[in-house]
């Protein structure tokens, strides 16, 4: 079955500093993967995906993820932290690699970025 | 402009009393899914529509069901609402294809349901 786990339930960084936010994936055969992030009362929205195309992704606000197949990790980073970055993010994988796409979403880490 | 339109935003019922949620999509998107996002928790899947096929989850209550009249509307009902059904409820979207990489899927804001 595949599932993700999400290192850190809370991290909390300076403004204008780098984020780092762990996820390590598990996956009977190569999977797609997806970063999503949830501001307070609202929907989630989708920062990035990777479906075995190029393993350094980019995604929206200055956010990318590597794909490291050796380590099952898949971290979600961004070089400089800014206020509105502050928000809950999910570490998704796909329940299967094609056809219908039923998700299976990590614990959630809340990013807390601090003036 | 919003894709995937959750109304009410906010719906408050009183225990056990029928209650309806509605989302619409304007992506013309074959597969809509609803959650159950409880407080500080990850989204749960209830089920999914693919096109007119409905997908239970095994552990989603019997109390909850769903109706897809067209493309772009879906609906979740709650038959009799308990205080643990109390919890934020996310409608989501995707075009998919049977062969196809997975794609994203799009959500709603979500209409968060209190139980009194």
């Amino acid at each position: 079955a595949q599932s993700v786990t999400q290192l850190d339930s809370h991290v909390s960084v300076s403004e204008g500093t780098p984020v780092l936010l762990r996820c390590n994936y598990s996956s009977s055969y190569s999977p797609s993967l997806f970063w999503y992030v949830q501001h307070p009362n609202k929907g989630l929205q989708l920062l990035l995906k990777y479906t075995s195309a190029a393993t350094l992704v980019k995604g929206i606000n200055g956010f990318e993820a590597e794909f490291k197949k050796s380590e099952t990790s898949f971290h979600l980073t961004k070089p400089s932290a800014h206020m509105s970055d502050a928000a809950e993010y999910f570490c998704v994988v796909s329940r299967r690699n094609s056809g219908n796409t039923p998700l299976v979403f990590g614990k959630g880490t809340r990013l807390s970025v601090i003036a | 402009d919003a894709m995937v339109i959750q109304n009410p935003r906010y719906q408050v019922t009183q225990f056990g009393k029928p209650v309806t949620l509605s989302c619409s999509q304007t992506l013309n998107h074959n597969v809509m899914y609803w959650y159950q996002q409880k407080s500080s928790q990850a989204p749960k899947l209830l089920f999914h529509y693919y096109d007119k096929d409905f997908n239970n989850e095994a552990d989603t209550p019997d109390n909850f069901q769903s109706r897809r009249p067209n493309t772009s509307f879906c609906f979740l009902d709650i038959r009799s609402p308990g205080l643990g059904d109390a919890a934020m409820y996310l409608c989501a979207t995707s075009r998919v294809h049977p062969t196809a990489a997975n794609q994203p899927q799009h959500f709603g804001d979500g209409t968060r349901l209190s139980i009194l």
